[in-house]
């Protein structure tokens, strides 16, 4: 069983749509984050919510649009994409323990706008 | 600002020799830092976890030391294999909700 998943793997769109990008994870965390990985390889916070309630948005455009329906999922829309918003989206989830506080990843979506 | 360093890009080394990455950053007093390993395609999966009042932390064939003063992290693999050949990032953090990533360095073990 996957822990994170997210769908789809690969987006590729025209500039201008509008597009989705599904996360779940069945491991139990109240925690999920969206990260952006660009083309340099920097992995960025984007967002994250913690019980399905949004706790961080780092300066990201209004164009992107995270929805937790509950906190085993965290989707992320993209309205009116555009050329730089080519990169690999990856889905996270945590959970604090005494050991402390690890990610745990998706695989990524690699979004190419054209 | 934050900033964190990973040393050079790509690191080559031969099947045997210990690899040793380094992770320096600027700015902010982690309370702990984290490395992961990232393979092509694949999201990274989470290896170690050293807090700042410990000096050194092992785990099999990896090992990592923390340095709150020189604001430095090590990371070492002995033994290293082809296997091992990955990107690692380091993530000085307070908690995962501030987790900050390096750039990564690449790390090709040669048979």
């Amino acid at each position: 069983d996957t822990a994170v998943s997210q769908t789809p793997k690969y987006l590729v769109t025209q500039m201008g749509n509008d597009k989705s990008i599904k996360c779940e994870q069945n491991l139990g965390h109240d925690t999920m984050y969206w990260y952006k990985q660009d083309s340099k390889k920097f992995l960025k916070i984007m967002f994250s919510y913690n019980n399905k309630e949004l706790i961080i948005n780092e300066t990201v455009p209004n164009r992107f649009s995270p929805k937790s329906p509950d906190k085993a999922h965290l989707n992320l829309h993209i309205n009116s994409l555009e050329l730089g918003d080519s990169a690999v989206y990856f889905c996270a989830s945590s959970q604090v323990t005494l050991k402390g506080e690890k990610l745990f990843f998706g695989s990524g979506t690699q979004l190419s706008v054209l | 600002s934050q900033k964190i360093e990973q040393n050079s890009e790509a690191l080559n080394i031969q099947e045997g020799k210990t690899a040793t990455l380094t992770c320096n950053y600027t700015n902010y007093s982690p309370a702990y830092l984290q490395w992961y390993r990232q393979d092509p395609g694949r999201g990274p999966v989470f290896l170690l976890l050293i807090r700042e009042n410990e000096k050194e932390k092992r785990k099999e064939r990896l090992k990592v030391t923390f340095d709150t003063t020189l604001k430095q992290s090590l990371f070492h693999i002995t033994a290293s294999q082809p296997a091992d050949s990955a990107t690692y990032l380091c993530a000085p953090s307070g908690s995962a909700r501030q987790l900050t990533f390096g750039s990564g360095t690449q790390l090709t073990v040669l048979p």
